[in-house]
This record gives structure tokens, sequence and C-alpha cells, in this order.
């Protein structure tokens, strides 16, 4: 059974940079047959997706995002993290990692619980 | 950019039938995906694919995907089924969500 998790600070002050990692069990990042994805949820609101990177380092990011962002994976460790620059409180959400299958069209089958970052000086 | 469009909320009455849209522009054309939120969760995936069931997902769960909309039908909608409910498309290495529909079981 797959299982993805979540870790990194709870609070970031403005203009800093919001720093996460997930780390995978019960499967290789490796492996190659999938994307691993970020995906934010701000408080009362609808899911936003970030990005996603193939265990090989190539990334793929969302269009509409305003704050710089950079996703990287360390297959030694079996983790992905997240970078995001020059934050600001409309960064404040909810983070979760998800994994989905390696498709044209995919899908996001396995998520982490999530974890609360919130953006304050 | 793409969007897809759901209603912010649905109601229905136990064991009734629940439908929820999820409108886009030539949705139909691409694969759409749905996935079921309770507060306090993850997001958990009930359809792929426009039509195929995960593991696990109750038969009350269906969905379609023609034209501009894809929807998901939940049959004898049980009060557990309450939450709110996603869909999702994933497009020339892009990913995008609806903005997500509470479903009221009153």
């Amino acid at each position: 059974q797959v299982q993805l998790q979540e870790s990194g600070p709870g609070l970031v002050k403005p203009s800093q940079t919001l720093s996460l990692t997930c780390t995978v069990s019960g499967g290789s990042i490796s492996s190659g047959d999938y994307y691993w994805s970020w995906i934010r949820q701000p408080p009362g609101k609808g899911l936003e997706w970030i990005g996603y990177i193939y265990y090989s380092g190539n990334t793929y990011y969302s269009p509409s995002l305003k704050s710089p962002v950079t996703i990287s994976v360390d297959t030694s460790k079996n983790q992905f993290s997240l970078n995001l620059s020059s934050v600001t409180a409309a960064d404040t959400a909810v983070y979760y990692c998800a994994r989905a299958r390696r498709y044209t069209s995919s899908w996001f089958d396995y998520w982490g619980q999530g974890t609360l970052v919130t953006v304050s000086s | 950019s793409y969007e897809l469009t759901q209603p912010p909320s649905v109601s229905v009455s136990p064991g009734q039938t629940a439908s929820i849209t999820c409108s886009g522009d030539k949705l139909g054309n691409k694969y759409a995906c749905w996935y079921q939120q309770k507060a306090g969760q993850s997001p958990v995936l009930v359809i792929y694919q426009d039509t195929k069931r995960p593991s696990g997902i109750p038969e009350r769960f269906s969905g379609s995907n023609s034209g501009n909309t894809a929807t998901l039908t939940i049959s004898g909608t049980q009060a557990m089924d309450e939450a709110d409910y996603y869909c999702q498309m994933w497009d020339s290495n892009t990913v995008v969500f609806g903005g997500g529909t509470k479903l009221t079981v009153l």
C-alpha cells in the first residue's frame, strides 16, 4: 500500500520561501510509472494544482501560480520536494502531495494527509 | 487557460439520485475524473477516465462525459456521501480542477 507523507514548517513569514517534502513509502519513486505532484487548498476553498515531477527530474508547473515554484526529486530518499518563493498570505493553504499514473490524461490515486502552512509575520 | 465549472451546491434526499455536473470547452474530448472530499480529510478518487471506479468505491457512484459536460451520478445517495466533490482534467501536461460542489443529503 503506497503512502505519502508531507513534512515541513507550518508557519512561514511573508516574502520567505515555503519548503515542503513528501516521503513516499510502499513504492519507489524511480519506478517510472508515476508522476509526483503538489496540490494545495486554501482554507474553505477548492483544490489548486501546483505542479508535478517525473523521477527523471522533468517538471511541469501551473501557469496560474503567482509565486515562483520549484519541484525537485531525491530518488535516493524516495522523496520529492516543493519550494515556493516570495510567499504572501495568499499562499496559506493545506498542501497535499499526490501520485498520478503516467498517462497523457491522468488522475491522482494516492494522496498524503496534507499539511497546513500559514504565511504570517 | 482552461476552466472547469461546477455548481457550488447540490441537495438530495436520502435514497434519491444526485447528479453533479462539470462543464468545460469540449470536455467530452478529454478524460475527466472525480474526487470526494469529506470535512478535514484528503480527497479520494471516486471516478477516473470518465466512467471507471477504483477498487473499493461503491457501485452507486458512476460517471459520464460528453460534449462540454462531465457528470458524476450517485444513485441511492446515502448520508455518508455528504461531501465536497471535485472534477479534474489533465491535458497537455496541465492539470485543472473544478471549483467543487458541496453535496448535501437532507
